[in-house]
Formats: structure tokens, C-alpha cells, sequence
């Protein structure tokens, strides 16, 4: 049974590029989180979908941050222009239902290097 | 609001012997959840084990099990027999259990190393 995937793994860019990172949560769950995981702030929810609709967006932090699901199997997080404070590993997680003990199950996160 | 607090940055074990984690939250909610989540070197975040505020009986999943204080809000996590393949940041998390969802709430994290 595949979990959620991310890509890329790592992305290293410059400064005021676009950057991209990709999700596939697992088939039939309904809920999709976007975190963002750094050493002085830990980890913090950035966005989250239910059956492909934003839900909340109070934690993007700014414009420069977007988000999308275009359809039940991929999301994409997208940051333009980048830059290095938001250097820090983006992770994408997933669960099933509106019921709190469902778990979230994550992936394995994009380490994102802006230089 | 809700905060999750875990006191010790890093804590180290000896392979085999008994280790506790220690994790306390604040709250006015009455119902709701809490979970340890482990992330390993790999940084995936996997579940460990969670709890159900209106439960009584302690979680335990094999190795790992929980010291639940609904008075003191705390959380502790007892990893017993410990492995090598336990050396990993560990996060406390509450959820409130209401309508819809709710957001997890994270602590700071553990990190424990298990040493041979």
C-alpha cells in the first residue's frame, strides 16, 4: 500500500526562483496538509485541503506561497519568488474523514535549500 | 489555544534499557487526542501511538506505551527494551475532538538516542 509520496526529495535553487514541490496522498483519503518543518519554529500547518478545496490558508505565511489540488491524487506547493528564509523541509500528509482519530499519515518531505 | 510543550531537547539510552519522554500540554477542551509521532534520520514522521482523552486505560503498542494525566495534562512516552532502530526525533501532538477538523498541534521534539 504506497503512502504519500513527495518529490523532489531535495531542491536546492537561488534565490527569487520559482520553486515547486509535489504531493500524491494516499488513494480514498480526503484531507491533504501542507507543513513546513524548520529548527526555530518546528512544524507548523500551512494549508489544508478537504476533497480538493482550501479549507484554511492562515498559516501560509505569505503571498509568495501558493497552493493547489487540482484533482483527489496531487497537490503542488508552490513558492515564487523564493527566497532563504524559506529554506526548510515542506512536508505533505494525508488522512481519511473529519473525525479526529484519523491519523495523518505524512510523507517523507522535500529538504529545501534557497541560496 | 492549545500548546504542547516537551521539556527535554535530547535524551540518550542505552540498547535495552527503559526510556520516558516526557510531554505536557494546555487546554480547556474536555475532549481530544494526543499522539507521538517518531522521525527517524530518514525524516519520515510516523505514527507511533495515540490516545483518547475520555480513556481511561493507557495506550500501548508493543515497546511503546503512555503514562496519561488528564489532570496535569500530561503525556509521557515509555519506550521500553530499546532498539537502535528508536534513535529519532519524537513530537508530541494534541488534537481537540470537535465538529470537523482540527489542527494538530505539535511540540518541539525529542530527540532520543539509543546507544549500543
Amino acid at each position: 500500500d504506497a503512502g504519500v509520496i513527495q518529490s523532489p526529495r531535495h531542491e536546492v535553487t537561488e534565490m527569487g526562483q520559482e520553486v515547486t514541490l509535489r504531493c500524491k496522498p494516499i488513494s480514498g483519503h480526503d484531507y491533504l496538509f501542507w507543513y513546513r518543518q524548520t529548527m526555530m519554529r518546528g512544524l507548523e500547518l500551512l494549508i489544508y485541503f478537504n476533497n480538493n478545496v482550501p479549507i484554511d490558508d492562515s498559516g501560509m505565511p505569505e503571498d509568495r506561497f501558493s497552493a493547489k489540488m487540482p484533482n483527489a491524487s496531487f497537490s503542488t506547493l508552490k513558492i515564487q519568488p523564493s527566497e532563504p528564509r524559506d529554506s526548510a523541509v515542506y512536508f505533505c500528509a494525508s488522512s481519511y474523514g473529519v473525525t479526529s482519530n484519523q491519523p495523518q499519515h505524512f510523507g517523507d518531505g522535500t529538504r529545501l535549500s534557497i541560496l | 489555544a492549545q500548546t504542547v510543550t516537551q521539556s527535554q531537547p535530547e535524551m540518550s539510552v542505552q540498547e535495552a534499557e527503559t526510556v520516558t519522554l516526557s510531554c505536557t500540554y494546555d487546554t480547556s477542551e474536555n475532549n481530544y487526542y494526543l499522539f507521538w509521532y517518531k522521525q527517524p534520520p530518514s525524516r519520515q514522521m510516523i505514527l507511533v501511538i495515540r490516545q483518547e482523552a475520555y480513556k481511561q486505560q493507557n495506550a500501548t503498542e508493543n515497546r511503546f506505551s503512555v503514562n496519561f494525566q488528564k489532570a496535569a495534562k500530561s503525556f509521557s512516552l515509555k519506550i521500553s527494551d530499546s532498539q537502535l532502530g528508536d534513535t529519532a526525533m519524537y513530537f508530541c501532538a494534541f488534537m481537540k475532538q470537535s465538529g470537523g477538523y482540527n489542527k494538530l498541534i505539535f511540540g518541539a521534539g525529542t530527540r532520543l538516542a539509543v546507544h549500543p
